[in-house]
């Protein structure tokens, strides 16, 4: 069975400054896709960001920016220049293709001062 | 990417009751999925609804308290029968419409009372 393990609960960070979610899995898998999903407090889930197992490049989408490492399992989410907006769980989740089902982790909270 | 019309957006619902909860999408996709959320928690998967079969249910869940009905590519229900307090969590509906990019409905907060 996949497991997604998000271990820290929450975390904060000053606006405009670099902050660094982690999240670890478990597969015996080999073609998988993870994927970093925020949820505001509207909850609203929303996809941030996707990273497919077969690429060794990491995935980059304006601001936010994947740390695949694929040997180790963990593959987390960097925000850039984080803003007030980027308030809201972050959900790291795993998908093989064989059953087309997301196995989440259980989240963290990040919280942008101002 | 598709786009995920769910409701009712909220509900209150007295115990012992029933409540059907639905998703439309504005693309024919192959495969829905239900997702339950308990206050504070992750997302849990509840069941997979194929277009002209059963749908399938993750271990815990079973037919008889959340039936499902999937009657086009467009459109599925998720019910949630005979509810109590612990019911009372977020229902979310998803869908991958762009290949391997899951877009998910707003979802449903119910509360059990």
């Amino acid at each position: 069975a996949q497991t997604v393990t998000q271990s820290q609960p929450e975390m904060s960070v000053q606006e405009a400054e670099t902050v660094t979610l982690s999240c670890t899995y478990d597969t015996s898998e080999s073609n998988y896709y993870l994927f970093w999903y925020k949820q505001p407090p509207s909850r609203q889930m929303i996809l941030v960001i996707r990273q497919e197992a077969y690429k060794q490049q990491n995935a980059t989408e304006n601001r936010f920016s994947v740390n695949f490492q694929k040997a180790a399992k963990s593959f987390s989410l960097k925000i850039s220049d984080s803003q007030l907006g980027d308030t809201a769980m972050y959900f790291c989740a795993f998908m093989t293709g064989a059953n087309s089902k997301l196995t989440f982790g259980k989240g963290i909270t990040l919280s942008v001062r101002p | 990417s598709a786009v995920i019309s769910q409701k009712p957006s909220r509900d209150i619902c007295q115990r012992g009751t029933s409540l059907t909860i639905q998703c439309q999408v504005d693309s024919q996709v192959t495969m829905m999925f239900w997702y339950r959320q308990q206050p504070g928690q992750s997302l849990t998967l509840i069941a997979t609804a194929n277009q002209g079969s059963e749908a399938t249910y993750e271990s815990g869940f079973v037919i008889d308290k959340f039936p499902i009905s999937r009657p086009n590519l467009t459109f599925s229900t998720l019910t949630v029968s005979n509810m109590s307090p612990e019911d009372s969590s977020i229902y979310l509906c998803s869908v991958d419409a762009a290949g391997r990019r899951y877009t998910f409905g707003s979802g449903t907060r119910l509360t059990v009372v």
